[in-house]
């Protein structure tokens, strides 16, 4: 595709309902990241995937927090029993991969807003 | 573990102006890659300029300029001939090999007419 997009680009959850978050990355890209974004800061990042392959997490604040890529295409984050201070953007980004390109390429976000 | 800071959270700049975002970070390696990104308030990040660690020449594109000094691990945006569509959060990142970006806080720069 053009670039990367993102689905849905709004949600408001009640907090305790699960969300799940789509990333579609550039076509052939090897490598996608998912950040968070509070209101006012800068992106911290989530987790990578090397095609379907999951090689970082560390940055997922907690349990509540899941992310997958089955095929090595597009991958959904998903955020179980939402909390108020799971609200802030999140950013996926993708790359050509380890040994290429290594910029990083963002979609427009998902702002999630959990009442 | 690395870190970037960014010093300066605004800026303004008159139109066909010259400005610079300043911007440190801290890390032991010696390969690394540094960004800067540009997030109007539509929040489509958009890559700015890029500079490897291990090229001493600094990086330009049309307007955008780099001012990187390795040793001092300084890594300043000169932007020249503000436009007003230059008006947005700019964020200093760093990342070393393919790995993650580790970001600044962000400089809010306001281009006046």
């Amino acid at each position: 595709g053009a670039g990367v997009s993102q689905s849905p680009r709004y949600k408001v959850a009640k907090r305790g309902q699960d969300v799940a978050l789509r990333c579609d990355p550039i076509s052939g890209h090897v490598s996608l990241f998912w950040y968070q974004q509070a209101l006012g800061q800068g992106p911290e990042f989530l987790t990578y995937f090397q095609n379907e392959a999951q090689l970082d997490k560390s940055g997922l604040p907690s349990d509540r927090f899941f992310a997958e890529r089955p095929e090595g295409s597009v991958s959904t984050l998903k955020i179980q029993r939402t909390q108020q201070e799971d609200s802030a953007v999140y950013l996926c980004a993708s790359s050509l991969g380890p040994g290429t390109e290594e910029t990083q390429y963002f979609g427009p976000g998902t702002r999630l807003l959990v009442l | 573990a690395q870190t970037v800071t960014q010093s300066q959270p605004e800026m303004s700049v008159q139109e066909a102006e010259t400005v610079t975002l300043s911007c440190t970070y801290d890390t032991s390696e010696n390969n690394y890659y540094l960004f800067w990104y540009k997030q109007p308030p539509s929040r489509q990040m958009i890559l700015v300029i890029r500079q490897e660690a291990y090229k001493q020449q600094n990086a330009t594109e049309n307007r955008f300029s780099v001012n990187f000094q390795k040793a001092a691990k300084s890594f300043s945006l000169k932007i020249s001939d503000s436009q007003l569509g230059d008006t947005a959060m700019y964020f200093c990142a760093f990342m070393k090999n393919t790995d993650k970006l580790i970001f600044g806080t962000g400089t809010r720069l306001q281009v006046f007419p």
